[in-house]
């Protein structure tokens, strides 16, 4: 019951940003939009979330866009370690319980 | 400050057999929820607890049960194993859900 589409995958170059799409078109008022990532063998890892606005933090930008209808997550300067499958969750907040992971972007970093 | 901790990291049980997974939330979280991760397939909802009683669970049969103890630690029970339940087994504590979830790096249970 994911409400989100990604790409199924994508390559990115060492050093380059990575720009990771993701449409939410039936995106509630009340939902945010959340990223999280899991490297191989590893939990998901919380990236980053937004309701409206841009948001930035030490790991990632994530810009929405004005009818908030799709979104973009923007890993700066990709590194090999960055290699994951991202997942873009949409969810209310403290009040949804559950994220619902679709299957996600497997992105790949290349040096 | 300690993450998330689940225990065994591995597991091989038998069809029909039981099993009892075990998850240690990061300090201060008073959520905890369950997931199940398929190979290929991202990770499911199975339930959640926030300060010992369960407030949401997902599309999973009653034989998948859980636990939450006052030290906010948890455990996942499974019942009548079946080959189907194998998966990851992952584990996320809260202290507030608006914000992100910390997951541990989960237990992988193989039924044969």
């Amino acid at each position: 019951d994911a409400k989100t589409t990604q790409p199924p995958s994508m390559d990115c170059a060492e050093g380059r940003a990575a720009n990771l799409p993701c449409n939410h078109s039936t995106i509630s008022g009340n939902e945010y939009v959340y990223w999280y990532r899991q490297i191989h063998s590893q939990g998901p890892q919380y990236i980053i979330h937004g309701l409206k606005n841009n948001e930035t933090n030490e790991m990632a930008s994530l810009i929405i866009t004005e009818d908030r209808k799709s979104s973009t997550l923007i890993l700066p300067h990709a590194t090999l370690r960055d290699t994951a499958v991202y997942y873009c969750i949409v969810r209310v907040g403290s009040n949804d319980y559950k994220l619902s992971f679709g299957a996600g972007t497997t992105v790949t970093v290349r040096a | 400050e300690t993450g998330v901790t689940q225990s065994p990291t591995h597991l091989i049980k038998t069809r029909g057999q039981q099993v009892t997974l075990r998850c240690s939330s990061q300090s201060g979280h008073n959520t905890v929820s369950w997931y199940q991760q398929a190979l290929g397939q991202g990770p499911q909802f199975i339930f959640q607890y926030y300060r010992e009683e369960e407030n949401g669970r997902g599309n999973f049969p009653p034989r998948f049960s859980g636990l939450q103890f006052p030290n906010y630690s948890s455990e996942l029970n499974v019942n009548a194993l079946e080959l189907d339940d194998s998966a990851l087994y992952l584990c996320a504590s809260s202290q507030d859900s608006v914000y992100g979830y910390t997951f541990g790096s989960g237990t992988r249970l193989t039924v044969v």
